[in-house]
């Protein structure tokens, strides 16, 4: 069963709007949690994280919310460029595991 | 450029060949990682090494074996694969424990292996 999901396989949204990825997660242990950003033929890059303690954290155009009540955490994207279509994957950090426990990505296209 | 190459980029084998994955990393960490990602589905991962030792190994089959030799370079041999073995492998790197306690690994690039 996994533990973290991305329900939506694919998203597009049009230059300057917003971008809003979510994930959902099972673990209540989690200690933060991370987005990483893929391009095709390059590695996942990390891209920003939050720790569970925290319920927003920006960076820039990225920003993330943690909804630990629902185990829910979003990425937004303001404004969204073509440059960021990509696929993004949510991951959750469990200290005790020593583990990074991946979603299964959303693919993001903006659109010119 | 994250710091984390692997090689070869892709690979095509048989059932019957013996092949190795190569990754390196030049940015100081100490823990390494294999992940195996297939299409549409999450990175799987199958195998940390902190300090040179392995200290997790997810129920991976005995086809794929890990080697690492220095913290530096890890290796995944590959011998008698299945067609589903197919997917894109992908080497980590990350300080361990974590400074700041993110544990934010950085990823080489992947092999794209076929299984024929």
């Amino acid at each position: 069963d996994q533990q973290v999901k991305q329900n939506s396989p694919s998203l597009s949204v049009q230059e300057g709007r917003i971008s809003i990825l979510n994930c959902d997660y099972t673990n209540s242990m989690f200690d933060y949690f991370l987005w990483y950003k893929k391009y095709p033929a390059e590695g996942p890059t990390f891209l920003i994280s939050i720790s569970s303690i925290k319920d927003k954290n920006e960076d820039g155009r990225f920003t993330v919310f943690l909804n630990k009540s629902a185990k829910h955490l979003s990425l937004h994207i303001v404004p969204s460029q073509p440059g960021d279509s990509a696929v993004y994957f949510c991951a959750a950090f469990s200290g005790s595991a020593r583990q990074l426990t991946f979603g299964s990505g959303t693919q993001l296209t903006v659109l010119p | 450029e994250t710091g984390v190459t692997q090689t070869p980029r892709h690979l095509v084998m048989g059932m019957t060949n013996k092949k190795s994955l190569k990754c390196e990393q030049h940015l100081g960490h100490n823990a390494m990682y294999w992940y195996k990602q297939s299409a549409k589905k999450p990175l799987e991962l199958m195998f940390v090494y902190s300090l040179e030792e392995r200290v997790e190994n997810n129920s991976v089959p005995s086809r794929f074996s890990p080697e690492c030799p220095n913290s530096s370079h890890l290796f995944l041999h590959l011998h008698t694969l299945q067609p589903e073995d197919s997917a894109l492998y992908l080497c980590a790197s990350s300080q361990d424990p974590p400074s700041g306690g993110i544990n934010e690994q950085f990823f080489g690039p992947g092999t794209r292996l076929t299984v024929l």
